[in-house]
């Protein structure tokens, strides 16, 4: 069965500063991974997602990821925080057959 | 309106009382989900539809009850809730729900209160 951790269940920066959200999976193929934020009160939004080619991979409001298989990671990065930023941020994988399974999130606040 | 919808955004009930919520998609997907987020718990999976049937229905009460008319249309069918039952119930869809590379398109969510 596929699992996925976030290790940092609240993060704190400062605006302005740079950010990296963690996230690692346990899945024995190739996964389908995702990158989801929740503002408060609302559902999830992609942000960005993996499934083959560049490990690299460009997401919305300036996030990016890069997919790690020796390390089972799949880290959200973005070089300068803005406090709308602040919000809820789940990394989900998705199997072959459409499951997936999601962490359970990391809550990031922005300090001006 | 586009993505997907639900309503009631926010209902408040007693621990007699029936609801039902509803979540619709207008971007043709065949798959579509409930799921249970929980303050300090992270997100439930409660079930999901394939075509309108029900593929996967992860040991919920049965004080919740699915309906899926539709590809388009979900509902869930409360009664008989406990106080431990208050949440935030979200709604999605993917375009399937059996095969792997779908994203899933979330509603904003009900935000329910069991009295």
């Amino acid at each position: 069965a596929q699992s996925v951790t976030q290790p940092d269940i609240h993060i704190t920066v400062s605006e302005g500063a740079s950010l990296e959200l963690r996230c690692n999976y346990s899945y024995g193929a190739t996964p389908y991974l995702f990158w989801y934020v929740q503002s408060p009160g609302q559902g999830l939004q992609l942000l960005l997602k993996y499934f083959s080619g560049d490990t690299l991979v460009q997401g919305i409001k300036g996030f990016e990821a890069e997919f790690k298989r020796s390390q089972s990671s799949f880290n959200l990065r973005k070089p300068s925080v803005h406090w709308s930023d602040a919000a809820e941020y789940f990394c989900a994988v998705e199997n072959n057959a459409g499951k997936s399974t999601f962490g359970d999130g990391t809550t990031l606040t922005v300090k001006p | 309106e586009t993505g997907v919808t639900q309503t009631p955004r926010h209902l408040v009930m007693g621990m007699t009382n029936k609801k039902s919520l509803k979540c619709e998609q207008h971007l043709g997907h065949n798959a579509m989900y409930w799921y249970k987020q929980s303050a300090k718990k992270p997100l439930e999976l409660m079930f999901v539809y394939n075509f309108k049937e029900q593929t996967e229905n992860n040991s919920v009460p049965s004080r919740f009850s699915p309906e899926c008319p539709n590809s388009s249309h979900l509902f869930l069918h409360l009664h008989t809730l406990q106080p431990e039952d208050s949440a935030l119930y979200l709604c999605a869809s993917s375009q399937s729900g059996t095969v792997g590379s779908n994203e899933q398109f979330f509603g904003p969510g009900t935000r329910l209160t069991v009295l």
